[in-house]
């Protein structure tokens, strides 16, 4: 069964601080995707990465992609409260007769900032 | 109006009610996806539209029967529902099918269901 798994599922950090998310999945692929979604409101793409060793900014987030690891981490530099929200990562995986044509979601990680 | 809406935000419904939610997006995008998000399992994809047409369904239960009378509208028309079907149902588009491309679904904010 193809799988991806975020870790920490929930997480709360202070203002200020760096952390990381992981996404780590079952099957190859080689493209994923990193959404955010906020209480109520729809999820927004972040970050689409292509290749292995792909990394991406956005102001405080930074994601990269290790395809032979399977492995996306998005890391959070210096936190505000602005970041509290959800964060998905999705993957796609690569055609054969087994995968059905979709994207895989993770579970999402739930990021409280506090002051 | 921008991007993808979706109405209504909030809908309660009995189990014997008939009712069906609506997706418009302003885009121009060619394809349109339903997907249905429940706590602590991961998003589940629906079904999927490319040009009009019902490209992918997820052996959904015909209690959902979807509709895309264009490539800028699309329903989810729902009867006999079960209170097990009470999650938020979002809809999506994308420029072209997604695994096709490298395309980003654009996600509407949903519709927050509850089957009594």
């Amino acid at each position: 069964e193809l799988k991806v798994e975020q870790n920490p599922l929930f997480l709360s950090m202070q203002e200020g601080k760096n952390y990381t998310i992981y996404c780590n999945y079952s099957t190859t692929s080689d493209r994923l995707y990193w959404y955010r979604q906020d209480p109520g409101k729809s999820l927004e793409s972040l970050f689409v990465l292509l290749s292995n060793g792909a990394v991406k900014q956005e102001g405080r987030l930074m994601a990269s992609l290790d395809t032979k690891a399977r492995l996306s981490t998005l890391h959070i530099t210096a936190a505000v409260h602005d970041l509290s929200a959800t964060y998905f990562c999705a993957v796609v995986p690569q055609y054969n007769a087994g995968n059905n044509r979709k994207l895989i979601w993770g579970l999402g990680t739930s990021l409280a900032v506090n002051p | 109006e921008t991007g993808v809406t979706q109405t209504p935000r909030h809908l309660v419904m009995g189990m014997t009610n008939k009712k069906s939610l609506k997706c418009e997006q302003h885009l121009g995008h060619n394809a349109m996806y339903w997907y249905k998000q429940s706590a602590k399992k991961p998003l589940e994809l629906m079904f999927v539209y490319s040009l009009e047409e019902r490209v992918e369904n997820n052996s959904v239960p015909s209690r959902f029967s979807p509709e895309c009378p264009n490539s800028s509208h699309l329903f989810l028309h729902l009867h006999t529902l079960q209170p097990e079907d009470s999650a938020l149902y979002l809809c999506a588009s994308s420029q072209a099918i997604l695994w096709a491309t490298n395309e980003k679904l654009f996600f509407g904010s949903g519709t927050q269901l509850s089957v009594l």
